[in-house]
């Protein structure tokens, strides 16, 4: 089955620097790679996602980058602020629709930012 | 998205009782999810549960430990049936929905604690 790899297990950045998670897959054929945010006592917020048609998507200050031939893909979050401190999952799904999905979640990393 | 409201957000439970936890979904979808969070842990999928027929398994779950019901397509239910400290976990329903059907969302959680 699939196994997905998430480094760091934890981050801690200055408020305002950028901060960078990766996650590398097995399965050649998941197409669907959504990233969750998780804050203390609440269920995993997805925050963005790529398909494997897209090589790259961005979202203000969130971007994702997918390399399919490394079958890696990243996150990034720039101008980071206080609230971006939580635990962030990557997942990988080979789902082409409705029905099909299963999310595979890496181990997560838990980000702090530090005013 | 999706509003995704589960009942109860915590308990505290003696070994060797049972707990139902509910999970009501603003509006009807083909398939819900239940996921384990062990504590600091990453999500894991124990079942997906269709309306109208038995809930599908992963491996390492089975039935008579975590039964599963989805009367209609707006709620379902899973039970953590006799339980023990390794139990101790958060329970999370999830939906999908979005383009291609392959967007996850998740509820706030079930925190269980077994003594």
């Amino acid at each position: 089955g699939e196994n997905v790899e998430q480094h760091p297990s934890t981050l801690s950045v200055q408020e305002g620097d950028s901060a960078v998670i990766k996650c590398t897959y097995s399965d050649s054929a998941s197409n669907y790679f959504p990233w969750y945010k998780q804050e203390l006592g609440k269920g995993p917020q997805l925050i963005i996602d790529i398909r494997s048609n897209v090589g790259e998507k961005k979202d203000q200050r969130i971007a994702v980058t997918l390399n399919k031939t490394a079958k890696h893909f990243s996150l990034h979050i720039t101008e980071t602020q206080p609230e971006d401190s939580a635990v962030y999952f990557c997942a990988a799904s080979k789902g082409h629709g409705a029905g099909s999905y299963q999310l595979t979640f890496g181990k997560g990393t838990k980000l702090s930012v530090i005013p | 998205s999706a509003v995704i409201s589960q009942k109860p957000s915590r308990d505290i439970c003696q070994r060797g009782t049972s707990l139902t936890i509910q999970c009501q979904v603003d509006s009807q979808v083909t398939m819900m999810f239940w996921y384990r969070q062990q504590p600091g842990q990453s999500l894991t999928l124990i079942a997906t549960a269709n309306q109208g027929s038995e809930a599908t398994y992963e491996s390492g779950f089975v039935i008579d430990k975590f039964p599963i019901s989805r009367p209609n397509l707006t709620f379902s239910t899973l039970t953590v049936s006799n339980m023990s400290p390794e139990d101790s976990s958060i329970y999370l329903c999830s939906v999908e929905r979005g383009r291609g059907g392959t967007e996850a969302f998740f509820g706030q959680g079930t925190r269980l604690t077994v003594v």
